[in-house]
């Protein structure tokens, strides 16, 4: 079975500081592992994703996650936020499956 | 490019009345999904489709049916509208375990 937890349902930050939302997950598979995002009144938009290979994965927009197995999260960043990045951030896990599950969500707020 | 079309985007029902959501992908993926989105839940699926003739129960299957038409089309009915349904129902697909997951934009339902 797979789950996911997302520390923290509201995130702000200001503007040029850095973004850090974070991903916890559980899998009793080796995961495959999402970022989406979601802007005001629309659907969800891939930002990146870890499936194998090299653990830090650069996704869109300047994002970028670490897979840490020890640690099993898969923490979202980006060194400088934009106004733009406002908006809901969703983590994923899928395992072998064809389920696929997502955390609550986490919005963020960036200050100007 | 269409990706994942839903229909229709917002409805009104009264308790009791049924509908049907639809969905269709062009993209030839085998698996289908439809989720449902309310505040501070996140997304949580309510039923999906593997494969083409094959349906399996998600997490908050109860008071929903889907039909799996053909690869590219998976409707979701609501047979008996009761306020609780109203929510924001998001239709996705995807080829192949580990892939990707695409969505369409959402259909905003509201039961009262």
């Amino acid at each position: 079975a797979q789950s996911v937890t997302q520390l923290g349902s509201h995130v702000s930050v200001s503007e040029g500081a850095l973004v850090l939302l974070r991903c916890n997950y559980s899998s009793s598979v080796p995961p495959y592992l999402f970022w989406y995002v979601q802007y005001p009144n629309q659907g969800l938009q891939l930002l990146l994703k870890y499936t194998t290979g090299a653990t830090l994965v650069k996704g869109i927009n300047g994002f970028e996650a670490e897979f840490k197995k020890s640690e099993t999260s898969f923490h979202l960043t980006k060194p400088s936020a934009h106004m733009s990045d406002a908006a809901e951030y969703f983590c994923a896990v899928s395992g072998i499956g064809n389920q696929f599950y997502f955390g609550t969500g986490t919005s963020l707020t960036v200050i100007p | 490019n269409a990706g994942v079309t839903q229909t229709p985007k917002f409805q009104v029902l009264k308790t009791g009345q049924s509908m049907t959501l639809q969905c269709a992908q062009d993209m030839n993926h085998n698996s289908m999904y439809w989720y449902r989105q309310d505040p501070g839940m996140g997304l949580r699926l309510i039923y999906y489709s593997a494969s083409e003739g094959t349906t399996d129960k998600g997490e908050v299957p109860n008071g929903y049916n889907v039909s799996r038409l053909n690869k590219r089309e998976f409707s979701l009915r609501l047979e008996s509208a009761a306020p609780s349904q109203t929510s924001v129902y998001f239709c996705a697909s995807r080829k192949a375990s580990g892939n990707t997951i695409y969505f369409g934009e959402g259909s905003w339902l509201t039961v009262v």
